[in-house]
């Protein structure tokens, strides 16, 4: 069974500092991997979509990496601004399966 | 582009009453369409998905259904609502295996 784990769970820096967001899954079978953010009481929106065959993808400030071998992604948000406080969330589609698998997310503000 | 909508923004139901949660997408045909829950302090969990009019996949066995009716419609119904039934209800399209785009979601408070 696929289980997705995101550290750490909740993180709070300030403004201007280099942040990397960690995701871990058991199963190395993934299709793709997807990084969301989720603002409170919003919906989620889509960040970055890694292939798995593909080991990185970028867009602006963030950087997201997979190491399917070892069952681990990487969110690298540089610069960080007070827009970016919200809860980031990981998910893998198992390879086979329509579904997304969710890790719990982590939750983090950036102070002025 | 592609406009995913749903209705009710938010919901206060009394325990035993009926649900009715609409999901509908714009701009896009024949989309694979999904229901997540979102629990307090708890990841999402996906409830149903469908490639296509009147077809339906249930991930968790529970007191809920969905159904389709036309092509960008998606349904999320309940005969008797359960406490443990509240949530965030967030509603999702893809095409395929590609990226999933979701609804704003419905607030759902079961008393």
């Amino acid at each position: 069974k696929q289980e997705v784990t995101q550290i750490p769970a909740a993180l709070s820096v300030p403004e201007g500092e280099n942040l990397v967001l960690n995701c871990s899954f058991t199963d190395s079978a993934i299709y793709n991997l997807q990084w969301f953010r989720q603002d409170p009481g919003k919906g989620l929106t889509s960040l970055l979509l890694i292939q798995s065959s593909q080991r990185e993808q970028t867009s602006g400030r963030l950087n997201a990496s997979l190491d399917k071998s070892s069952g681990r992604s990487t969110l690298y948000i540089a610069a960080s601004q007070p827009g970016d406080s919200a809860t980031y969330l990981c998910a893998v589609k198992p390879g086979g399966y329509n579904k997304l698998i969710f890790g719990a997310g982590t939750r983090l503000a950036v102070h002025p | 582009s592609q406009t995913i909508h749903q209705w009710p923004a938010t919901l206060v139901q009394p325990v035993g009453s009926p649900l009715s949660l609409e999901c509908t997408v714009e701009g896009t045909s024949n989309p694979n369409l999904y229901w997540y829950r979102q629990a307090a302090g708890r990841g999402l969990q996906l409830l149903f998905y469908s490639v296509g009019i009147g077809q339906i996949s249930s991930e968790v066995p529970q007191n809920l259904s969905a159904s389709r009716p036309q092509d960008r419609q998606f349904i999320l119904s309940s005969k008797k609502l359960l406490l443990s039934d509240s949530g965030f209800y967030l509603c999702a399209w893809s095409f395929a295996a590609d990226t999933q785009y979701f609804g704003p979601g419905t607030r759902l408070t079961v008393l």
